[in-house]
């Protein structure tokens, strides 16, 4: 079964950093594309960033390039966002997904159950 | 960007009604399409992958078309675990977009 858990959201200041992680059991990890999607309040899906098997390909949304940094530790099945220069509209739940092998191909099957990180002074 | 329309925003229905939700993308992704179910306070669940496929464990009473730029996602009867938002994400080219999504309540 797969199973994905992410840690590390909470209230930060305007400005300030956090860091996502994800931990994934269930699938041979190294041999998949992982992504972030994330939710403001209320609102809809809009999708964060992806990472290929062997990180070497790392797009990111316009809205967070250059403030968020993806990355991921395949000897620890773990994935990581990295997250600078916070702004009051990062406010969201950040999910973690795994692709169908790469995400151009497969799309996006199975999410974890998110974590909220909350921007505010 | 591509930009990807949901229609409608919201409906309401009955339990057995047939519902039909359109998803348009700006330009041609193939079917480079999934479709996904959302409940609050839960992470998404995908219903529909490759346009058309149905993702394992999800009921056969769920139908996924289209191919180029208009997708639809049908559900033949309504059953009282269908009342839920539901998002399109076209994966064709970065950045991924989803739609606004569509909630089917009573």
């Amino acid at each position: 079964e797969v199973q994905l858990l992410e840690s590390g959201g909470g209230l930060v200041q305007p400005g300030g950093s956090l860091r996502l992680s994800c931990a994934a059991a269930g699938f041979t990890f190294s041999s998949y594309s992982m992504t972030w999607v994330r939710q403001a309040p209320g609102k809809g899906l809009e999708w964060v960033s992806a990472i290929s098997d062997n990180g070497g390909n790392t797009p990111y949304a316009d809205s967070v390039k250059g403030r968020f940094a993806i990355s991921r530790d395949n000897s620890k099945n773990t994935l990581f966002l990295q997250m600078n220069s916070l702004r009051a509209e990062d406010t969201a739940v950040y999910y973690c997904a795994r692709c169908s092998v790469t995400c151009s191909k497969g799309g996006v099957d199975y999410w974890g159950q998110g974590t909220l990180v909350t921007v505010s002074s | 960007d591509i930009q990807m329309t949901q229609s409608p925003s919201s409906l309401s229905a009955s339990v057995g009604d047939r519902v039909t939700i359109t998803c348009r993308a700006s330009q041609d992704i193939r079917n480079d399409l999934g479709w996904y179910q959302q409940k609050p306070g839960k992470a998404p669940k995908r219903l529909i992958y490759g346009a058309s496929s149905l993702q394992s464990g999800v009921p056969s009473r769920l139908s996924g078309s289209g191919s180029g730029t208009e997708f639809t996602l049908t559900i033949s009867s309504l059953q009282p675990e269908d009342f839920a938002t539901y998002y399109c994400l076209q994966h064709n080219t970065y950045p991924f977009t989803f739609g606004p999504g569509t909630k089917v309540d009573i």
